[in-house]
């Protein structure tokens, strides 16, 4: 069974601190597919990021980068300098490969609250 | 670039009416996905289609049911709604890339749906 989990229910920071959202989780499939959305408080899910089972590189996008280790299990998510506007709920998500179901399974989300 | 399109936004009914929800995708994507998100809760998917044939089914309850059509958009319908029915309920849509890859699903604004 396929499993995203998301230990950290809410976290709280000052602005200009750096933060890790970490994201753990299961899949008995070799090919499977990793993502990141952002919630801010207006409700929409907003697409930040998909990473391959086959592909480990992380990457750095402006004040995001992502930690994509298997051997771990883990998907973690930096913010550096975060900054008001980066309040928000972040969903962690999996999907199988393979095109038989391309659902996402979400975890239960981390709340980031951005302090001035 | 043009988004999901979700209509309408908001929605009230009373318990025992029936809802239907739109989905517009973005042009040329060919798979739609419906998620309901309960208050403080992840998205949970429930139905799938891909080229207007249902592709994958979640936990929908059986008073619902969806379709796509010829134009790709998509609708929900809901009869005999309950208290429980209330959410935020999104629409995503996604291009196969292959059928052995996973595509990234670009979510709607979403419908709140408020059952009195």
């Amino acid at each position: 069974a396929q499993k995203v989990t998301q230990a950290q229910t809410e976290i709280s920071v000052v602005e200009k601190e750096d933060v890790t959202l970490d994201c753990v989780y299961e899949t008995r499939d070799t090919t499977y597919y990793l993502f990141w959305y952002k919630q801010p408080p207006s409700g929409e899910l907003v697409f930040l990021i998909r990473r391959n089972s086959f592909d480990e590189q992380n990457e750095i996008s402006g004040r995001y980068s992502w930690n994509f280790q298997k051997s771990t299990s883990s998907f973690n998510f930096t913010i550096t300098a975060s900054q008001v506007v980066d309040s928000a709920v972040y969903f962690c998500a999996l999907s199988q490969g393979g095109g038989a179901t391309n659902k996402l399974i979400f975890g239960t989300g981390t709340l980031l609250a951005v302090q001035p | 670039a043009a988004g999901v399109i979700q209509s309408p936004r908001h929605l009230i009914k009373e318990k025992r009416e029936t809802a239907t929800l739109k989905c517009y995708p973005i042009p040329r994507h060919d798979t739609v996905y419906w998620y309901q998100q309960g208050p403080g809760q992840d998205p949970q998917f429930l139905i799938s289609f891909y080229e207007k044939m249902q592709s994958d089914k979640g936990s929908i309850p059986d008073r619902f049911s969806a379709q796509q059509f010829s134009d790709y958009h998509s609708e929900l319908n809901m009869s005999s709604l309950e208290l429980g029915d209330s959410a935020l309920y999104f629409c995503a849509s996604s291009a196969r890339d292959s059928p052995q890859l996973v595509d990234t699903q670009y979510f709607g604004p979403g419908t709140r749906l408020t059952v009195l």
